[in-house]
C-alpha cells in the first residue's frame, strides 16, 4: 500500500528563515510525487513536480529514493508563502494526498 | 478557459438523506478525480474515471456511496443514507488523462449532514 507522511501539521518561520516541509512516502514501484499548496480561499493547485525538476516561486524538491523523502524547501521565506502544503504520489489509477502542513511565515 | 466546477457548493442534509453532488471538469480532460477533505484530514482519494470508466472503486468509503461519469464530462457522487461522518468538503479535480497528472480542482462541495 502507498502511504505519504507529513509530520508536521503546522510549521511557523519568520520572514527570510528556511523553510523545510517534510514529506516522506512509502511506495514499492517507482514513485512520482507532487507538492500542492492551498493559499486562503483558493483552490488546490500545483507547485511542482518531481519529474519536471524545477523551482517555482522559489522552492524545489528533491526526490530521494534512498531516504524514501520528498521534502520542499525554500531558503528564503516570504510572506505570502503562507498556505497549506500538501505532497502526493500518483500511481496508476490512485492518488494518495499527505495531511497537509500549515506554513505560517511571521512578518 | 473555465476551469472545474462543483455544485452545490454546500449542502445541508438530514441524516439518511440521500444526496449528490456534481463535478464538471475541464473540458477536454479525459481523467477526473473525487476527494474527501475532513477536518483535520488530508485529502482521502475516493474514486478515479478515465473516460467513464473508474478502474478501481476501493477507494469508495463504504457501500453507500457510487459515483458515475457520462460521455466523458460532468460526474456525480452519490452519497445514500448519509451519515454524521460524511460531513466534509468533496473535491473534484481534472488533468488532461491519466498519465498527464497535473490536477486541476475545483472548489469543491462543502457537505453538513445534520
Amino acid at each position: 500500500a502507498q502511504r505519504v507522511t507529513q509530520p508536521e501539521k503546522l510549521l511557523s518561520v519568520f520572514k527570510g528563515a528556511p523553510v523545510e516541509l517534510k514529506c516522506n512516502y512509502s511506495y514499492s514501484g517507482s514513485p512520482e510525487l507532487f507538492w500542492y499548496v492551498q493559499y486562503s480561499r483558493q483552490r488546490l493547485q500545483l507547485l511542482l513536480r518531481h519529474i519536471s525538476r524545477e523551482s517555482i516561486k522559489g522552492f524545489t524538491a528533491d526526490l530521494n529514493k534512498g531516504e524514501t523523502s520528498f521534502h520542499l524547501k525554500k531558503p528564503f521565506a516570504q510572506e505570502e508563502d503562507s498556505a497549506m502544503y500538501y505532497c502526493a504520489l500518483w500511481s496508476y489509477q490512485k492518488v494518495t494526498f499527505g495531511i497537509g502542513t500549515k506554513l505560517q511565515v511571521i512578518p | 478557459g473555465a476551469g472545474v466546477s462543483q455544485s452545490p457548493s454546500n449542502k445541508v442534509t438530514e441524516k439518511g438523506k440521500d444526496v449528490e453532488l456534481r463535478c464538471d471538469p475541464i473540458s477536454g480532460h479525459t481523467a477526473l478525480y473525487w476527494y474527501r477533505q475532513s477536518l483535520g484530514q488530508g485529502l482521502e482519494f475516493l474514486i478515479y474515471f478515465q473516460g467513464n470508466s473508474a478502474p478501481d472503486k476501493s477507494g469508495l468509503p463504504s457501500d453507500r456511496f457510487s459515483a458515475e461519469r457520462t460521455g466523458g464530462s460532468v460526474s456525480t457522487l452519490t452519497i445514500q443514507r448519509t451519515q454524521q461522518e460524511d460531513s466534509a468538503v468533496y473535491l473534484c479535480a481534472s488533468s488532461l488523462d491519466g498519465y498527464d497528472n497535473e490536477q486541476y480542482f475545483g472548489p469543491g462541495t462543502r457537505l453538513t449532514v445534520t
